[in-house]
């Protein structure tokens, strides 16, 4: 198993650039979020999803779309890049097998937005 | 509003030392606290509780929830210059999935 890929590793952007970030798992996980980490600021949850299908917003999610059609993917859209959306994006799955949820991370995304 | 707050925010410690890091949490419909360690990566899962009282243990490393003053403690005994890590904590609830996470603690161990 991959567990939980991200791409790419870095990027840089200009102000008002689109671009998505990629996230994928192949673990079978029902559950996807995405997060921002700012120094800090801990991690917080832009979006989430819950399945396929089904995407709820978290704590900072402007200027930023998700989707989810498949179980595997789980696409972060950044729609008019800002200098404040310069972070480190993390991906993470969960599953509630067996009332688990330990949630496993991607190796996340540095953005800078100049 | 739900949160998760985690004390102290930094620390810094002489190889040997024991340590004591605290999260304390509000979370609506709480369902489990959850421990990781992060590097200059992605967090790595340390512990996940969800019962008062019972010590979860590995290694040098172990936690303990208390349920009842919405709190939780990891413990790292005698310290090592690889446990120098940003220390985070994680509330879940149930039904949402959703995790809220605190600050962080970054423990710096010196040689």
């Amino acid at each position: 198993n991959a567990g939980v890929t991200q791409t790419p590793k870095f990027q840089v952007l200009k102000t008002g650039q689109s671009m998505t970030l990629q996230c994928a798992q192949d673990m079978n996980h029902e559950y996807m979020s995405w997060y921002r980490q700012d120094p800090g600021m801990g991690l917080r949850l832009i979006h989430y999803s819950v399945g396929a299908g089904i995407t709820d917003q978290g704590e900072v999610p402007n200027g930023y779309n998700v989707s989810r059609s498949t179980t595997e993917d789980f696409p972060l859209r950044l729609l008019s890049a800002a200098p404040s959306q310069t972070s480190v994006y993390f991906c993470a799955s969960s599953w509630s097998g067996g009332g688990a949820y330990e949630q496993y991370f991607g190796p996340g995304t540095r953005l800078t937005v100049t | 509003e739900d949160k998760v707050v985690q004390s102290p925010l930094s620390l810094v410690v002489h190889e040997g030392d024991t340590v004591t890091l605290n999260c304390s949490y509000e979370v609506t419909n709480f369902r489990s606290l959850l421990w990781y360690k992060q590097e200059k990566k992605a967090p790595t899962f340390l512990f996940m509780l969800t019962s008062s009282g019972i010590e979860k243990k590995s290694g040098r490393l172990s936690s303990i929830l208390d349920k009842k003053e919405l709190f939780s403690i990891l413990n790292i005994t005698a310290t090592q210059t690889g446990d120098s890590a940003v220390y985070l904590c994680a509330g879940t609830t149930s039904g949402t999935y959703k995790y809220i996470f605190g600050t962080g603690t970054r423990l710096k161990v010196l040689a």
